[in-house]
């Protein structure tokens, strides 16, 4: 079965260092997004990828990274950590084309930056 | 500024009786609206998905209701179970193309008392 797998899924790391987080999905979709997942805020779009080599800017990248060398993975960087950092943070696919196509979320990965 | 608000953070139930959940949104028009389930520890999980030009969608228990003069959507379960406990999410679509960014909405925790 086709599915969306994070690693690692628990992370503890300290102020400064540069983090990378995992994500893999074997849908072949080429939409690719990071969110992350904070009390009284939701789900906020960290970096979209709509195919290889092609990556944007969501509505919190300061800080973050993402390169996108083939279709199954999108990993996410974090550059220089901080403590405003510390998040959950989820990868999801959706088939593009397809207007109001889901999205299909992984199991996420808990971030916590000392 | 843009807003989604899901009517409340928690909401409690007696099992058998029919859950309404409520999203409310300003300055967007949404191509769709989704809604996702998520348990604790784990992505969310799309539910049901309704596009701006249909009223209702049904799939089981589940009913949805989009209504763009009051920038709403009404979430139904009929005969809840405890086993529905989880968190619920509406996600909107403003751009209405294959590329299928969304915007989520804090969700409502949802408790169904045996």
């Amino acid at each position: 079965d086709a599915e969306i797998t994070q690693s690692p899924r628990h992370k503890i790391t300290e102020t400064g260092r540069q983090v990378t987080l995992a994500c893999h999905q074997t849908w072949n979709h080429n939409n690719m997004f990071w969110y992350r997942q904070d009390l009284g805020h939701g789900l906020r779009l960290i970096h979209y990828s709509y195919g290889v080599q092609d990556t944007n800017k969501g509505e919190v990248s300061d800080g973050y990274s993402v390169s996108r060398s083939n279709t199954e993975d999108l990993p996410l960087t974090l550059e220089s950590a901080a403590s405003s950092q510390t998040s959950v943070y989820f990868c999801a696919s959706s088939e593009p084309g397809l207007a109001g196509g889901e999205q299909f979320f992984g199991p996420g990965t808990r971030l916590t930056v000392l | 500024s843009q807003k989604i608000e899901q009517n409340s953070e928690a909401l409690n139930i007696q099992e058998g009786k029919t859950a309404t959940l409520t999203c409310n949104y300003t300055n967007y028009s949404p191509a769709y609206l989704q809604w996702y389930r998520q348990d604790p520890g784990r992505g969310p999980v799309f539910l049901l998905l309704i596009r701006e030009n249909e009223k209702e969608k049904r799939k089981e228990r589940l009913k949805v209701t989009f209504d763009t003069t009051l920038k709403q959507s009404l979430f139904h379960i009929t005969a809840s179970q405890p086993a529905d406990s989880a968190t619920y999410l509406c996600a909107l679509d403003i751009y209405g193309t294959g590329a299928n960014n969304l915007f989520f909405g804090t969700g409502t925790r949802l408790t169904v008392i045996p």
